[in-house]
């Protein structure tokens, strides 16, 4: 089962706009990392933010994470066309570290820019 | 380095079947982790291995099984594919598999028929 919920689940947008993703999940966590699949390849890893960080930019990506409301959200400013892909939010468990290479997903958010 | 190489990318097979499917992570990364992507579920958790040992497992039934060899390669086998089993096989690879960041392959599309 997915723990994260993400909304919304499709965004479209124009060129130089900035696009916001939400990312909502149940359990602790040790940290909330962001990954971008381009129609149905691989993932890439876009950015990591610990459980005791609340905001942490990369380019022109900003992540903020609330660990008291279980939610994080994406910011990619400035849009681009070759920013369409699908966007997931995925959760490392606080467990103590017993959750070996396990990342949780969530149903994740389509980005389509439009040019 | 090389990133994260999956073989095949692509396979047809039919009820009943087996298939094998190979992921060579990127080199130093011991901990590699599998999973299954559909539309329907999304992406879920099949196994990871670390140092040739599985050392956590998803809810999936017994006919998924990997293994892992000592140059931190490994495979995946499903035995008696269904045609549920039609999907997208992940998988990744980490330094140590402790939450940290994963670096993920291009992926097998395996299509059951």
């Amino acid at each position: 089962s997915q723990q994260g919920e993400e909304d919304p689940q499709a965004l479209s947008i124009q060129e130089g706009e900035n696009a916001t993703m939400n990312c909502s999940y149940k359990t602790s966590i040790n940290n909330l990392q962001w990954y971008r699949q381009n129609s149905g390849r691989g993932l890439v890893h876009l950015i990591l933010i610990r459980s005791n960080e609340r905001e942490k930019h990369s380019g022109r990506l900003r992540v903020t994470l609330d660990t008291s409301k279980k939610s994080s959200s994406l910011l990619i400013t400035a849009s681009r066309a070759a920013d369409t892909a699908s966007y997931f939010c995925a959760t490392a468990p606080g467990d103590g570290g017993t959750s070996y290479g396990k990342l949780t997903f969530g149903q994740g958010t389509i980005l389509t820019v439009h040019p | 380095k090389a990133g994260v190489t999956q073989t095949p990318r692509y396979l047809i097979k039919t009820r009943g079947q087996q298939v094998t499917l190979s992921c060579s992570p990127i080199s130093g990364h011991r901990s590699v982790s599998w999973y299954q992507q559909t539309p329907g579920q999304g992406l879920q958790f099949l196994f990871e291995y670390f140092s040739e040992t599985q050392r956590n497992k998803g809810n999936f039934p017994g006919r998924f099984s990997g293994r892992q060899f000592s140059n931190s390669r490994s495979e995946m086998n499903v035995s008696t594919l269904e045609l549920g089993d039609s999907a997208l096989y992940l998988c990744a690879s980490s330094i140590q598999g402790y939450g940290e960041t994963q670096y993920f392959g291009p992926g097998t599309r395996l299509l059951v028929l």
